[in-house]
Parts: C-alpha cells; structure tokens; sequence
C-alpha cells in the first residue's frame, strides 16, 4: 500500500526564517502531488500541486515545492517565514487515476514573530 | 474555501449515542469523501461515495460505522453507540471527479464523546 511521509512533526521557526518541509512517499508509479495548508481553526487548503512538466511548483503566499522523481520527494519550500504560515502543512499523494489521495501525518509550524 | 459544507461543527455525544455527520459538496461536485483527523495521525482515509453508491470503504471500522450520499441531501456519515475513542475531527471533501486526487474540503466536524 502507498505511504507518505513527513519527517518533521512539529517546526518552531522566527520569523524571516527559511523553511523546508519534507515529503517522501513509496508509490513507484506516476503520481500527482499535493501540499495543503490548515490554519488554526480553519479547513485544509490547497498550498500547491504537481501533475506533470516543471518539478518546481509555485504556489501561493511565496510556497515552492520541488518534485524529486529519484528521490519519491516532493519537499516544500519558503525562503522566509512570517507569523501567519503558522499552521499545519499535509502532503498528499494520488497514484494516477486513482481517485483516493494518500496524506501524510501534517507537520505542524509554528513561527515565532 | 467555503463551498464545501459540513455540519454541525462540533457534536458532543456521550457513550453509546448515535452521530450524524453531514457534508453538502460544492457546486458540481458529484464525488464526497470522509477523513478523520486524530492528534498525531493526520489524515486518514475512510470512504468515498458518488451519488447513490460507496465506491470504497476500505477505511471504514467494519462496525459502528456507515455513509451514503443520497440522490438528493446531503451526504451522512453515522457512527452508532458512540465510544471515546470515535473522538475526532471528521472532515469532508469533495472532487467533480477527474480522478486528479485534488480534494476541496469543508471546516470539519469535530465530534467529543462524553
């Protein structure tokens, strides 16, 4: 059965910080790749996804993610934090044509103003 | 992303209770899915429905547990005889279908059992 990975459970970072969060996953196939964002209180949001072309993805509020195919990682990346990306962060991911995405366990960030 | 509706947002029920959970998809959206969300667990997968049929339930406790989505309504997911352990934030999904895995979700559920 496909798993995702999140190595880090709990992120304390200052703001400016730079940050990147790790995802790694098992399926050796052709996946698409997802990382949401919850915010304190709020529902999951989509932060940023990849289904094919660039592996550098941009997403919103300043993300990037980076698909590594020889790896299986699809890490996230932000070059300076601020106090509002507190929050969890998932990655998800789905086996092509599958219609049931795999999530990790959610990092949780918390960043220091 | 208020499209995805989901109520109550918090239901307590004490042991051996009955809770419904309801989930209205977004606008042309035909496919609902359920997560349950413990500490420490993130997300975890239990049953994906179309109108009318449950295409997987592999993640479903095989008792206590059951979902549909109505030709009409919204979609329901009731935990019978309620335990502590059924605890949880229960969230909501839903996708028009294209089998990308991109999913929409709505605010959760959070169910306290007493």
């Amino acid at each position: 059965a496909q798993s995702v990975s999140q190595h880090n459970h709990h992120v304390i970072l200052s703001e400016a910080a730079s940050l990147e969060l790790g995802c790694n996953y098992s399926y050796g196939g052709t996946v698409n790749l997802f990382w949401y964002v919850q915010y304190p209180g709020q529902h999951l949001q989509l932060l940023l996804k990849y289904f094919s072309g660039d592996p550098l993805v941009k997403g919103i509020k300043g993300f990037e993610a980076e698909f590594i195919k020889s790896k299986f990682s699809f890490n996230l990346r932000k070059p300076s934090v601020q106090w509002s990306d507190t929050a969890e962060y998932f990655c998800a991911v789905n086996q092509w044509r599958s219609y049931i995405p795999t999530f990790g366990r959610g990092t949780s960030l918390i960043v220091h103003p | 992303n208020a499209g995805v509706m989901q109520n109550p947002r918090h239901l307590v029920r004490r042991r051996g209770q009955e809770a419904r959970l309801r989930c209205s998809p977004m606008k042309g959206h035909s496919h609902v899915y359920w997560y349950r969300q413990l500490p420490e667990e993130g997300l975890k997968f239990m049953v994906y429905l179309q109108k009318e049929n449950i295409i997987d339930e592999s993640g479903m406790p095989k008792e206590r547990f059951s979902a549909e989505f109505p030709k009409e309504g919204p979609s329901i997911l009731r935990i019978q005889q309620v335990v502590r352990g059924d605890s949880a934030a229960y969230f909501c999904a839903s996708s028009p279908g294209e089998n990308t895995g991109e999913l929409f979700f709505g605010e959760g559920s959070r169910l306290t059992v007493l």
